[in-house]
Parts: structure tokens; C-alpha cells; sequence
């Protein structure tokens, strides 16, 4: 068990790109989430997965954001026509998919909008 | 009012002190409590996990959660510098598996 990987670690790229994010969690782990990060604020939640259906979204993923899971393995985190206010940390975690259960975080990717 | 508040700080403490950090929520049906370390420009990692009223210790670490007060606390005994970090406090919420992230508070372990 070699815990939730992310690629890529840090992406620079100019405003009104397109960028995209892999997120590889705990095997066996069927609920895989996405959040985000800016400074000096806690993470924010952005989507949720169990297996590959996707059963939450936030009001921040705007229709620039797309996700998905397709065969319940890695998901990917997709957003479309970057603007600077998209600059932060993209963290992805994962989950058993038990009642009380605690998320294990993967390093994250940075993101910079220029 | 946000639904999981911190006090940002810093918080400074010296070396071998007691740390102590506070987390209010506003949803009472709030069912799972957890706290997590942060170093800069690092992913959250686990401390504690707690989700009935009372103490729960691991090493160093005690989480202490009141439902009736809404609020959940952690303290760190015997602080060293290398506890230096944000201390991020997450709640899930009836319905959901989601966290809900309070902002952090920074600890600062004056050696």
C-alpha cells in the first residue's frame, strides 16, 4: 500500500488552459474526493466518488470543472479555460467507504495561473 | 457564521508546554471529528480521529469532543518545534462523507 499519488505534483500553466489531474488512491479504497486548497484557508470540498459514480458536487465546481471515475480505480480532475483564481493546491483523498471512516490525503497538486 | 471555526493564530507555545486548540461547530448533527497536521506547502496528514463525547488519547495527543457545546479540542502534551504546523480541524455533517475544514490554526513550539 503505497498510499494516494498524485500527478502532477506542481503545474504552471496560462490563464485560459486547459489542465488536468490524475489522482491514483489506496487501493481497495472506494470513495475518492477532491478538494481544494488556497492559502491560509483549510481545504474545500469539491466532489466526491464512490466506486465511479459520482455522488456530490460542490457549488465551486463550476462548469470549467469536470470530474471522473471511470472504472472506480483513478479519477481525474479536469478544468477547463483557466483563470488566475483557479491558482491553488489540489488535493485528492481516498476512503474505505465505511460509516466512520477517515480520509488519507494524497501530496497534492499546485496549481499556478498565469 | 462558518460552520467550522478556528482560531487562525499563531499560537506560540514554549518547548514541553501543553498546546491547546479549539474547534466550534454550528451543525448538530455533526457525526465524525478529526484533526489534522499540515506543514507548509505539505498535504493534511492524520492526528486523531474522535466521534462520541469525552477524551481520547494517543500518545502525546488528546481529542476531546462536547457535542452539546459544539466544539472539539486537541491537545498536544510535551510540545516539541517539530509540532510546529497548522492544525486543521474537519467535521462531517449528517448526509453526507464530506469534511468540512475549519481555516487552521498555526502552532508555533518555541525551542
Amino acid at each position: 500500500d503505497t498510499g494516494v499519488s498524485q500527478n502532477p505534483r506542481h503545474k504552471i500553466t496560462k490563464r485560459g488552459q486547459n489542465v488536468t489531474f490524475r489522482c491514483d488512491p489506496i487501493s481497495e479504497h472506494n470513495r475518492l474526493y477532491w478538494y481544494r486548497q488556497t492559502l491560509g484557508q483549510g481545504p474545500e470540498f469539491l466532489t466526491y466518488f464512490q466506486n465511479e459514480a459520482q455522488l456530490e458536487k460542490s457549488r465551486l465546481l463550476s462548469d470549467r470543472f469536470s470530474a471522473e471515475r471511470p472504472k472506480g480505480s483513478f479519477s481525474t480532475l479536469e478544468i477547463q479555460r483557466t483563470e488566475q483564481g483557479d491558482s491553488a493546491m489540489y488535493l485528492c483523498a481516498s476512503s474505505l467507504g465505511q460509516i466512520q471512516e477517515t480520509q488519507y490525503f494524497g501530496p497534492g497538486t499546485r496549481l499556478l495561473v498565469l | 457564521q462558518k460552520e467550522v471555526e478556528q482560531n487562525s493564530g499563531p499560537l506560540s507555545v514554549p518547548e514541553g508546554a501543553i498546546a491547546s486548540l479549539n474547534c466550534t461547530y454550528s451543525d448538530r448533527g455533526s457525526q465524525s471529528f478529526f484533526w489534522y497536521r499540515q506543514y507548509s506547502g505539505k498535504s493534511p496528514e492524520l492526528i486523531m480521529s474522535i466521534y462520541s463525547n469525552g477524551d481520547k488519547e494517543d500518545g502525546r495527543f488528546t481529542a476531546q469532543l462536547n457535542k452539546a457545546s459544539q466544539y472539539v479540542s486537541l491537545l498536544i502534551r510535551d510540545s516539541q518545534p517539530s509540532d510546529s504546523a497548522t492544525y486543521l480541524c474537519a467535521v462531517t455533517t449528517s448526509g453526507t462523507y464530506k469534511y468540512i475544514f475549519g481555516t487552521g490554526t498555526r502552532l508555533k513550539v518555541l525551542a
